[in-house]
């Protein structure tokens, strides 16, 4: 069973910068990609981008297109979420997922980490 | 994008009852492509039904799922004191995949 374990929480000011780490272990991504989401607090789940681990490329939610960027070190079977710009609205917990892509269609999220909280405060 | 609608907001409900819980689309859904997820407080989600009505691993025998097109359903037919919770549906037959804005399920 494939587990995720997300980095810890964040205290961010305005402008700058965030980046999570997820680090996957017992599993493969041979059929999956992995995905970021995010959660503001008391709202409802929004997909941000995910990336194919074998492939290394990113593919983004155009709402994110531009602040987003997914990274994968194969080596350590890490992958990373920076998002830059930061503004109050982006305080939520993020969460990583290993997703299915199924064919005719996209993807649902199988494997989720346990959530990062990022908190945009000055 | 796809937008689902969840009903109702909030189901308040006695254990041993049977909840049922629908997700609603705003363009038919292709090939059935729909999830169910379950959060509870301080917890990510869990995936319970994908492809509208096939369980995911582990999951209980009284969750099951059902619909097609714009109309899908999650029922649990009898609640277990570990089942209140936030229950999300999901739609992956388009980009960018969306979910419902939830159904809380609490003790009556």
């Amino acid at each position: 069973q494939v587990q995720l374990v997300q980095s810890g929480a964040e205290v961010k000011q305005p402008g700058s910068s965030a980046k999570v780490s997820c680090k996957a272990s017992g599993g493969t991504f041979s059929n999956h990609g992995l995905s970021w989401l995010r959660q503001a607090p008391g709202q409802g789940l929004e997909w941000m981008g995910r990336i194919i681990p074998i492939l290394g490329i990113g593919h983004y939610s155009q709402k994110f297109q531009g602040r987003v960027t997914i990274t994968a070190d194969k080596s350590t079977n890490t992958f990373y979420m920076e998002v830059t710009s930061l503004r109050s609205e982006d305080t939520a917990v993020y969460y990583c997922a290993r997703d299915r892509r199924v064919d005719g269609g996209i993807y649902y999220f199988e494997n989720w980490g346990q959530g990062t909280l990022v908190t945009v405060s000055s | 994008e796809i937008v689902l609608t969840q009903s109702p907001g909030t189901l308040s409900l006695s254990p041993g009852a049977r909840a049922t819980l629908s997700c609603r689309a705003s363009q038919s859904i292709y090939s059935r492509f729909l999830a169910w997820y379950q959060q509870k407080p301080g917890q990510a989600p869990r995936l319970l039904i994908y492809g509208a009505s096939s369980s995911a691993t582990d999951i209980p025998e009284r969750f099951s799922g059902s619909g097609s097109g714009t109309d899908f359903t999650l029922t649990i037919s009898r609640l277990e004191p570990e089942d209140f919770a936030v229950y999300y549906c999901q739609q992956y037959g388009s980009s960018p995949p969306t979910f419902g804005q939830g159904t809380k399920v609490e003790i009556k």
